[in-house]
Formats: C-alpha cells, structure tokens, sequence
C-alpha cells in the first residue's frame, strides 16, 4: 500500500490569490491523480499527473486554473489559480499501486472568502 | 458518458444489522469496480476492489458483489458497528489508467 502526505490540510483564502497543494507519496508511482469534491457532492477528477509529461486535463478543468507540476516519482503539486468562492472545495491526490488499489491523500479542506 | 448512481443516499440502522448499500452504473464496459470508506478529515480508504472479471470479494465483514450485465455492485456489511459510520462511495474504472468515475456516496450511520 501506499502513504500519501498532503498539505495543507486546510486553508481559507482570499478571492483572487492561489494555493498550491502538495503530495508526497511514500514510493515510487508511475501516476497520481488530482480530485476536487465540492460540498455535498462526490469526488470529481481534475487531472492526471505523469512524471516527465504534461498532465491531462478532465473536461471542464484547464492548465491555466489548475496548473500541476509532477518533478519526480514520489512528489506532485496542484495549484488553484486566480480563487474564486466556487473553489470551495476538498482537493485530493491520488496514487495507484501495482494491485491497481487507489488510494488517496487525506484531502486539503479550501474555503475561498 | 459512464454514470454510477448510489442508493440510498442516507441510512441509519441499530447496531448489529446488516447493511446493503447499492451501485449501478449505466456502461457495463468496465475494467473494475471499487468501493470506499470517506471520514471526514482522512481521506478516503479502499474497501474493495472487483477486477471485471470477477463476481464477487469478500475482507473480514464486508462482501462486494458485482453484476456487469446489470450494471449494479452490493456492498454488504454484517453485524455494523458503531465504527462503520461514514460514507461510501462506489467507484467504477472504464480503462486501465486509473481513473475512477465515482458515485454521490451512500451515508450511513449505525447507532449504538
């Protein structure tokens, strides 16, 4: 199994201003996987993370509001860009194993004031 | 476009009853199927996961059974206990690249 470190836990944000999340995974992992769960609803993904290559981006999300960097094979940051309120949201990482188990980050809890 | 629906979306039972939480989905195309346990704070924790292939698993007291030509997945927990209060959620994979197209979740609360 693998241990997912995310940070922050949580934070409250101005409008405007952008918040970069961070994974760190305990082993080595071909992808990881970013999710936005809006309150009251279930877990949507964002994007894909691959070591070396762009990250591909899910339907209705762009490079420009959720940039991602993924330098190595353990590490990976998302960034919410320009907030706004309907950013309001738990983000979370994710990683699959060589069993094909996800699992997941606690989550970063983010209120946009 | 896949879509995973849960029912219900709320339950509440005594402790000691069996819980059945239900999944369907609309494509039977799948590659797997996951269920999961959410608290609040801590993410997110697989329970179980069922290769298309395969009808059923089983760990400890929870047992998942997986009907693709229905489209439907149960989620069975015996003898619930206080500590099986949370959500959960089903979670079906289309490819083999991960990604998970999730359902609203099922939020259950067992009352000593």
């Amino acid at each position: 199994s693998a241990v997912i470190s995310q940070k922050p836990s949580r934070d409250i944000c101005q409008r405007g201003t952008s918040l970069t999340i961070q994974c760190q995974v305990d082993s080595q992992v071909t992808m990881m996987f970013w999710y936005r769960q809006q309150p009251g609803q279930s877990l949507t993904l964002i994007a894909t993370a691959n070591q070396g290559s762009e990250a591909t981006y899910e339907s209705g999300f762009v490079i420009d509001k959720f940039p991602i960097s993924r330098p190595n094979l353990t590490f990976s940051t998302l960034t919410v860009s320009n907030m706004s309120p309907e950013d309001s949201s738990i983000y979370l990482c994710s990683v699959r194993d060589l069993a094909e188990k996800l699992f997941f980050g606690s989550g970063t809890q983010l209120s946009v004031l | 476009k896949q879509e995973v629906t849960q029912i219900p979306a709320a339950l509440s039972v005594p402790e000691g009853e069996n819980l059945v939480l239900n999944c369907s989905f609309t494509d039977s195309a799948i590659y797997n199927l996951q269920w999961f346990r959410q608290d609040p704070g801590k993410g997110l924790t697989s329970l179980l996961l069922i290769q298309s292939s395969q009808r059923e698993q089983t760990s400890g007291r929870l047992n998942a059974s997986l009907d693709k030509s229905s489209g439907r997945s149960t989620l069975y927990i015996a003898a619930s206990q206080p500590g099986d209060s949370a959500t959960y959620l089903c979670a079906v994979e289309t490819d083999s690249w991960g990604k998970l197209q999730f359902g609203a979740g099922t939020q259950v609360v067992v009352t000593p």
